[in-house]
């Protein structure tokens, strides 16, 4: 079974308006970590925003926000007045606890935004 | 500047010749990672390390060894290189396994085997 899952391989947004980036994840860890990063087309990954599964409120960084909603098990990355420049691949992750003791970051296989000018 | 330094940027190989990819951080982060990236799979972890001395197996470790004999160094070293390990090799780095403060990563290998 899929541990993070991506449903949208591609979108597409018009300039300056909101988009919405699914990220569905399965762990059975009480003390996760789901993250959002970005891959612009130079290739280099960067981190955008952090969610921990014990964080009550929603996590929000500038114009990104996570739509977390624990017991449907997603993660939304929100994009608020969308640029030009956040064409890229966004992928989400998640931390969880293994069986050895120790975290493992898992990746999702990313959606790739479009914005339109 | 304070990062995530791999090298080589991009790499050919003939099958069954081994290279070792390097990974340097300067940050003083324990945790270390190798992913491959590859089209339509996302990024996958083949080994990982919690601190110097101490490694461990991703999902796709086989074909590759790693060691982690100081903080700032995690070199991955394939062994004998196959066509399946084309790929895009990441490093990244984090100050604590349970971080919130997410990865670095390097600027990625582009690795081709012929």
């Amino acid at each position: 079974a899929q541990k993070i899952t991506q449903t949208q391989p591609g979108m597409f947004v018009q300039e300056k308006e909101a988009v919405t980036l699914d990220c569905t994840y399965d762990t059975s860890d009480p003390s996760y970590g789901l993250f959002w990063y970005k891959q612009p087309s130079s290739g280099e990954m960067i981190f955008l925003i952090y969610q921990g599964s014990y964080d009550q409120q929603n996590a929000t960084e500038g114009r990104y926000s996570l739509n977390f909603q624990k017991a449907r098990k997603s993660a939304n990355l929100v994009i608020s007045a969308s640029q030009l420049g956040d064409s890229a691949m966004y992928f989400c992750a998640m931390r969880e606890l293994w069986g050895s003791g120790t975290y493992k970051y898992i990746f999702g296989t990313g959606t790739r935004l479009k914005v339109l000018a | 500047n304070a990062g995530v330094t791999q090298t080589p940027k991009f790499q050919v190989l003939k099958t069954g010749q081994s290279m070792t990819l390097q990974c340097a951080q300067d940050m003083n982060h324990e945790y270390m990672s190798w992913y491959r990236q590859d089209p339509g799979m996302g990024l996958r972890l083949i080994h990982y390390s919690v601190g110097a001395g101490i490694t461990d197996q991703g999902e796709v470790p086989n074909g590759y060894n790693v060691s982690r004999s100081t903080t700032e160094d995690f070199p991955l070293r394939l062994l004998s290189a196959a066509p399946s390990q084309t790929s895009v090799y990441f490093c990244a780095s984090s100050y604590s396994e349970g971080s919130g403060n997410g990865y670095t990563f390097g600027s990625g290998t582009r690795l081709t085997v012929v």
